[in-house]
Protein backbone atom coordinates (compact mmCIF):
# COMPACT_ATOMS: atom_id res chain seq x y z
CA UNK A 1 0.00 0.00 0.00
CA UNK A 2 1.46 2.90 -1.21
CA UNK A 3 1.78 5.69 2.02
CA UNK A 4 3.52 9.11 1.61
CA UNK A 5 5.00 10.90 4.06
CA UNK A 6 6.13 14.42 4.78
CA UNK A 7 8.71 15.76 7.59
CA UNK A 8 8.97 18.23 9.03
CA UNK A 9 5.28 18.40 10.32
CA UNK A 10 5.56 22.43 11.06
CA UNK A 11 8.41 24.86 10.41
CA UNK A 12 8.98 28.20 11.24
CA UNK A 13 10.86 30.47 9.42
CA UNK A 14 12.02 34.25 8.80
CA UNK A 15 10.62 36.20 5.76
CA UNK A 16 13.57 36.24 3.04
CA UNK A 17 14.81 33.14 4.00
CA UNK A 18 14.85 30.16 1.11
CA UNK A 19 13.29 26.57 2.12
CA UNK A 20 12.85 23.16 1.24
CA UNK A 21 9.67 20.48 2.46
CA UNK A 22 9.87 16.95 2.32
CA UNK A 23 7.82 14.44 0.75
CA UNK A 24 8.88 10.58 0.64
CA UNK A 25 6.31 8.40 -0.87
CA UNK A 26 7.25 4.05 -0.32
CA UNK A 27 6.02 2.69 -3.99
CA UNK A 28 7.66 4.49 -7.18
CA UNK A 29 5.17 3.33 -9.48
CA UNK A 30 3.54 6.31 -9.75
CA UNK A 31 1.48 8.16 -12.57
CA UNK A 32 1.98 12.02 -10.82
CA UNK A 33 3.15 13.46 -8.25
CA UNK A 34 1.08 16.79 -6.82
CA UNK A 35 2.15 19.95 -4.10
CA UNK A 36 -1.00 21.56 -2.75
CA UNK A 37 -1.19 24.52 -0.59
CA UNK A 38 -4.28 24.86 1.99
CA UNK A 39 -4.67 27.99 3.82
CA UNK A 40 -7.04 27.77 7.24
CA UNK A 41 -10.44 27.01 7.23
CA UNK A 42 -10.34 26.59 3.03
CA UNK A 43 -9.79 23.89 0.46
CA UNK A 44 -6.95 22.78 -1.40
CA UNK A 45 -5.10 24.95 -4.06
CA UNK A 46 -2.78 23.03 -6.56
CA UNK A 47 0.93 24.53 -6.90
CA UNK A 48 2.98 21.98 -8.86
CA UNK A 49 2.10 18.68 -10.67
CA UNK A 50 4.26 16.97 -11.61
CA UNK A 51 4.74 14.02 -14.40
CA UNK A 52 6.35 11.35 -13.36
CA UNK A 53 8.47 11.38 -16.61
CA UNK A 54 9.46 14.41 -15.46
CA UNK A 55 12.29 15.87 -12.92
CA UNK A 56 11.24 19.36 -11.91
CA UNK A 57 8.45 21.87 -12.32
CA UNK A 58 8.93 25.96 -11.52
CA UNK A 59 6.38 28.16 -10.98
CA UNK A 60 7.20 31.57 -9.69
CA UNK A 61 9.10 31.26 -6.37
CA UNK A 62 8.04 27.45 -6.12
CA UNK A 63 10.05 24.75 -7.72
CA UNK A 64 9.24 21.03 -7.16
CA UNK A 65 11.67 18.12 -8.15
CA UNK A 66 10.86 14.08 -8.16
CA UNK A 67 13.27 11.04 -7.80
CA UNK A 68 11.11 8.72 -8.57
CA UNK A 69 13.61 5.98 -7.84
CA UNK A 70 14.15 6.89 -4.77
CA UNK A 71 10.69 7.76 -3.69
CA UNK A 72 11.62 11.60 -2.59
CA UNK A 73 10.32 14.84 -4.03
CA UNK A 74 11.01 18.41 -2.52
CA UNK A 75 9.25 21.31 -2.79
CA UNK A 76 11.85 24.42 -2.51
CA UNK A 77 10.33 27.76 -1.85
CA UNK A 78 12.52 30.80 -2.66
CA UNK A 79 12.49 34.03 -0.59
CA UNK A 80 9.78 32.76 1.83
CA UNK A 81 6.88 35.85 2.65
CA UNK A 82 4.25 35.34 4.96
CA UNK A 83 1.62 35.26 2.77
CA UNK A 84 3.72 31.89 2.53
CA UNK A 85 2.37 30.92 5.45
CA UNK A 86 -0.16 27.78 4.81
CA UNK A 87 -0.25 24.04 5.51
CA UNK A 88 1.60 22.24 2.02
CA UNK A 89 -0.18 18.52 1.02
CA UNK A 90 2.35 16.19 -1.01
CA UNK A 91 -0.31 14.03 -2.87
CA UNK A 92 0.67 11.18 -5.50
CA UNK A 93 -1.14 9.29 -7.91
CA UNK A 94 -0.09 5.61 -7.67
CA UNK A 95 -0.05 3.20 -10.71
CA UNK A 96 -1.46 0.55 -8.75
CA UNK A 97 -4.07 2.41 -6.92
CA UNK A 98 -6.72 0.26 -6.16
CA UNK A 99 -9.68 2.42 -4.49
CA UNK A 100 -7.15 5.66 -3.94
CA UNK A 101 -6.56 7.87 -6.90
CA UNK A 102 -4.42 10.12 -4.76
CA UNK A 103 -2.51 9.43 -1.88
CA UNK A 104 -1.88 11.91 0.55
CA UNK A 105 0.27 13.15 3.26
CA UNK A 106 -0.29 14.98 6.60
CA UNK A 107 1.29 18.18 4.95
CA UNK A 108 3.55 20.54 6.79
CA UNK A 109 2.16 23.59 8.51
CA UNK A 110 4.33 26.32 7.36
CA UNK A 111 4.70 29.98 9.11
CA UNK A 112 7.07 32.84 7.81
CA UNK A 113 7.59 35.47 10.05
CA UNK A 114 8.06 38.93 9.18
CA UNK B 1 -16.75 30.60 -13.49
CA UNK B 2 -17.11 29.42 -9.81
CA UNK B 3 -14.98 26.38 -9.83
CA UNK B 4 -15.95 23.84 -7.22
CA UNK B 5 -18.70 24.84 -4.78
CA UNK B 6 -20.26 22.98 -1.99
CA UNK B 7 -23.24 22.66 -0.01
CA UNK B 8 -23.45 24.03 3.50
CA UNK B 9 -20.21 25.04 4.45
CA UNK B 10 -20.92 24.57 8.04
CA UNK B 11 -23.89 21.60 10.11
CA UNK B 12 -24.25 20.37 13.46
CA UNK B 13 -25.94 17.14 13.64
CA UNK B 14 -27.31 15.15 16.01
CA UNK B 15 -26.74 11.40 16.55
CA UNK B 16 -29.01 9.54 13.78
CA UNK B 17 -30.00 12.27 11.98
CA UNK B 18 -29.25 12.43 8.18
CA UNK B 19 -27.55 14.84 5.71
CA UNK B 20 -27.19 14.99 2.18
CA UNK B 21 -23.78 17.45 1.02
CA UNK B 22 -23.56 18.84 -2.69
CA UNK B 23 -20.55 19.81 -4.25
CA UNK B 24 -21.08 21.08 -7.67
CA UNK B 25 -18.70 22.21 -10.70
CA UNK B 26 -18.73 24.12 -13.50
CA UNK B 27 -15.86 23.24 -15.60
CA UNK B 28 -17.32 20.21 -17.23
CA UNK B 29 -15.45 17.68 -15.25
CA UNK B 30 -15.88 13.63 -15.66
CA UNK B 31 -14.43 12.92 -12.33
CA UNK B 32 -15.48 13.98 -8.96
CA UNK B 33 -14.29 12.87 -5.40
CA UNK B 34 -15.02 13.18 -1.67
CA UNK B 35 -13.07 13.41 0.96
CA UNK B 36 -12.85 14.21 4.70
CA UNK B 37 -9.94 15.43 6.37
CA UNK B 38 -9.59 14.91 10.02
CA UNK B 39 -6.57 15.97 12.11
CA UNK B 40 -3.50 13.25 12.30
CA UNK B 41 -5.09 11.32 9.66
CA UNK B 42 -5.08 13.48 6.47
CA UNK B 43 -6.92 13.47 3.62
CA UNK B 44 -8.70 10.33 2.83
CA UNK B 45 -10.54 9.35 0.15
CA UNK B 46 -15.24 8.50 0.56
CA UNK B 47 -16.16 7.55 -2.68
CA UNK B 48 -15.32 8.86 -6.17
CA UNK B 49 -17.18 8.83 -9.77
CA UNK B 50 -15.67 8.81 -13.02
CA UNK B 51 -18.87 9.86 -14.89
CA UNK B 52 -22.38 10.70 -14.64
CA UNK B 53 -24.62 7.69 -13.16
CA UNK B 54 -21.70 5.67 -11.88
CA UNK B 55 -20.05 5.71 -8.09
CA UNK B 56 -16.98 3.62 -7.07
CA UNK B 57 -15.47 3.31 -2.99
CA UNK B 58 -12.67 5.36 -1.56
CA UNK B 59 -10.73 4.21 1.09
CA UNK B 60 -13.35 4.78 4.00
CA UNK B 61 -16.94 4.65 2.42
CA UNK B 62 -18.62 2.97 5.22
CA UNK B 63 -21.60 5.21 6.67
CA UNK B 64 -21.66 7.56 3.66
CA UNK B 65 -23.51 7.16 -0.28
CA UNK B 66 -23.81 8.80 -3.30
CA UNK B 67 -25.09 9.62 -6.39
CA UNK B 68 -24.03 11.28 -9.42
CA UNK B 69 -27.27 11.99 -11.24
CA UNK B 70 -25.82 14.85 -13.07
CA UNK B 71 -22.83 15.35 -14.36
CA UNK B 72 -22.05 18.68 -12.72
CA UNK B 73 -23.35 17.20 -9.37
CA UNK B 74 -21.98 15.14 -6.37
CA UNK B 75 -23.85 14.11 -3.85
CA UNK B 76 -22.52 13.02 -0.41
CA UNK B 77 -25.06 11.23 2.21
CA UNK B 78 -24.92 10.36 5.81
CA UNK B 79 -27.74 8.14 6.41
CA UNK B 80 -27.64 8.11 10.54
CA UNK B 81 -24.94 10.32 11.59
CA UNK B 82 -22.49 8.92 13.96
CA UNK B 83 -20.00 11.23 16.19
CA UNK B 84 -17.01 9.30 14.51
CA UNK B 85 -18.02 11.24 11.18
CA UNK B 86 -17.57 14.73 12.69
CA UNK B 87 -14.87 16.17 10.15
CA UNK B 88 -14.34 18.50 7.26
CA UNK B 89 -15.83 17.27 4.17
CA UNK B 90 -13.94 18.72 0.57
CA UNK B 91 -15.38 17.88 -2.25
CA UNK B 92 -13.25 17.78 -5.74
CA UNK B 93 -13.46 17.08 -9.56
CA UNK B 94 -10.81 16.76 -12.28
CA UNK B 95 -10.62 16.22 -16.28
CA UNK B 96 -8.64 13.08 -16.14
CA UNK B 97 -8.13 10.60 -13.68
CA UNK B 98 -4.24 9.46 -13.93
CA UNK B 99 -2.51 12.56 -14.94
CA UNK B 100 -4.72 15.64 -13.95
CA UNK B 101 -4.57 17.59 -11.02
CA UNK B 102 -7.40 17.73 -8.98
CA UNK B 103 -10.04 21.18 -8.17
CA UNK B 104 -11.06 20.99 -4.31
CA UNK B 105 -14.30 23.15 -2.98
CA UNK B 106 -14.33 25.41 -0.18
CA UNK B 107 -14.78 22.40 2.28
CA UNK B 108 -18.34 21.60 4.66
CA UNK B 109 -17.23 21.53 8.54
CA UNK B 110 -19.54 19.02 10.20
CA UNK B 111 -20.13 18.32 13.89
CA UNK B 112 -22.27 15.29 14.73
CA UNK B 113 -23.47 15.41 18.58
Amino acid sequence: KQEVTQIPAALSVPEGENLVLNCSFTDSAIYNLQWFRQDPGKGLTSLLLIQSSQREQTSGRLNASLDKSSGRSTLYIAASQPGDSATYLCAVRPRNSGNTPLVFGKGTRLSVIA
Amino acid sequence: NAGVTQTPKFRVLKTGQSMTLLCAQDMNHEYMYWYRQDPGMGLRLIHYSVGEGTTAKGEVPDGYNVSRLKKQNFLLGLESAAPSQTSVYFCASSYEILIDTQYFGPGTRLTVL
